[in-house]
């Protein structure tokens, strides 16, 4: 595609309900990464692949988020029994080449709302 | 861990002038990259520049041009000429050349206002 694409765009859920955010990178790139954006602040790094192998998973905050890239291209970040405090915009980037210099190109993100 | 550090949460320039947004960072890295990201309204993440640790020469991009100052951890951003549609918050980024080298870190931003 284009760009990187992200959807749903919005998601309301309740608390203690699944959630599950999806990016479609741009194609060919080798790298995806996964990073939240709580309001006035900026990114934080949550997990990247590099094709199907998850690289780093650091910034996950607890073992209720997970992220897969199975076949090396869409990536699902899901968020189990969600929390008030989950509530932010998921963004997802993607990079042609993995580390370096590469310019990591963000989609338009998911802004998640937990009520 | 490296951080990125943003001290001017806004920051005002009218149309036409320059205004320089400041960045500082902290690492115990030799080699490594610095980015600036636009954020408009739209809340789109776009990537202004970029600069390489090992490069000396500041690098530019038309009215954008940083003041990369090594020694000191310091990477501002200058914008020249400015333009309605430079208004957005601007985020400074720090990514590592080895370890968990694709990571981003950013600073907290600063919001720019630009007046007529």
């Amino acid at each position: 595609g284009a760009g990187v694409s992200q959807s749903p765009r919005y998601k309301v859920t309740k608390r203690g309900q699944d959630v599950a955010l999806r990016c479609d990178p741009i194609s060919g790139h080798v790298s995806l990464y996964w990073y939240r954006q709580a309001l006035g602040q900026g990114p934080e790094f949550l997990t990247y692949f590099n094709y199907e192998a998850q690289q780093d998973k650091s910034g996950l905050p607890n073992d209720r988020f997970s992220a897969e890239r199975p076949e090396g291209s869409i990536s699902t970040l899901t968020i189990q029994r969600t929390e008030q405090r989950d509530s932010a915009m998921y963004r997802c980037a993607s990079s042609l080449l993995a580390g370096g210099p590469e310019t990591q190109y963000f989609g338009p993100g998911t802004r998640l709302l937990v009520l | 861990a490296q951080t990125v550090t943003q001290s001017q949460p806004e920051m005002s320039v009218q149309e036409a002038e320059t205004v320089t947004l400041s960045c500082t960072y902290d690492t115990s890295e030799s080699d490594y990259y610095l980015f600036w990201y636009k954020q408009p309204p739209s809340r789109q993440m776009i990537l202004v520049i970029r600069q390489e640790a090992y490069k000396q020469q500041n690098a530019t991009e038309n009215r954008f041009s940083v003041n990369f100052q090594k020694a000191a951890k310091s990477f501002s951003l200058k914008i020249s000429d400015s333009q309605l549609g430079d208004a957005a918050m601007y985020f400074c980024a720090y990514r590592a050349l080895t370890g968990t080298a694709s990571k981003l870190t950013f600073g907290t931003g600063t919001r720019l206002q630009v007046t007529l």
